[in-house]
């Protein structure tokens, strides 16, 4: 089974500085998706940046960026110019590929890191 | 264009009882995925549906069912309630025929269990 750790529960940054948020995921299979989810205390969860496992590219969106080493399983998500509208629980989150898998489309979760942004 | 919905937002249920919850996917999207998220946790996949058929399951009792509607809205059904299945449950939608595509999120129907 698959597994992501998210191992800074909570992180702190100056408005406008940078930060990096750490994931680490363990799987057997070769070809899936990695995501970066935000949620604000609304509840809703909101997509941030998405990673396919068979591009070496980094994806950047705007002012996220993640940094994705895959034989290290590593997928950490890094924002810059931080603003106080990014505060909230990101999640790193995992996508089974479809194909011959049992796991097919199934997602894995973790535990999140809550992010305060300081004025 | 409305998103993903969900209903109710907040439910208070007795131990023993059972609950339907419900999800309506965002415009254009065919597969409806449900996640339990406990408090202070990240959330774990339950089940997804696609053409009105259970293609993937989580870790979850048989308590756990669902549905699919031939427009594409969801239910999920838990029965014989426990204190545990206390939690926010979040329904998602996707385009069921196209891989690693973004998964869009309703606000969740808070289920205390009492």
């Amino acid at each position: 089974a698959q597994t992501v750790t998210q191992s800074q529960p909570e992180m702190s940054v100056q408005e406008a500085e940078t930060v990096t948020l750490s994931c680490t995921y363990d799987t057997s299979e070769s070809d899936y998706y990695l995501f970066w989810y935000k949620q604000p205390p609304s509840r809703q969860m909101i997509l941030v940046i998405r990673q396919e496992a068979y591009k070496q590219q980094n994806a950047t969106e705007n002012r996220f960026s993640v940094n994705f080493q895959k034989a290290a399983k590593s997928f950490s998500l890094k924002i810059s110019d931080s603003q106080l509208g990014d505060a909230a629980m990101y999640f790193c989150a995992y996508r089974s590929a479809w194909g011959l898998n049992t796991n097919a489309g199934k997602s894995t979760f973790g535990d999140g890191t809550t992010l305060t942004v300081k004025p | 264009d409305a998103g993903v919905t969900q209903s109710p937002t907040h439910l208070i249920k007795t131990r023993g009882q059972q609950v339907t919850l419900r999800c309506s996917p965002k415009s254009g999207h065919d597969t409806v995925s449900w996640y339990q998220q406990a408090l202070g946790q990240g959330p774990q996949f339950i089940f997804q549906y696609y053409e009105e058929e259970e293609r993937q399951r989580g870790n979850f009792p048989d308590r756990f069912s669902g549905h699919q509607f031939p427009n594409y809205s969801s239910e999920l059904n838990v029965n014989a309630l426990l204190l545990g299945d206390s939690a926010l449950y979040l329904c998602a939608s996707s385009l069921g025929d196209r891989e690693g595509t973004e998964a869009f999120f309703g606000q969740g129907t808070r289920l205390t269990v009492v």
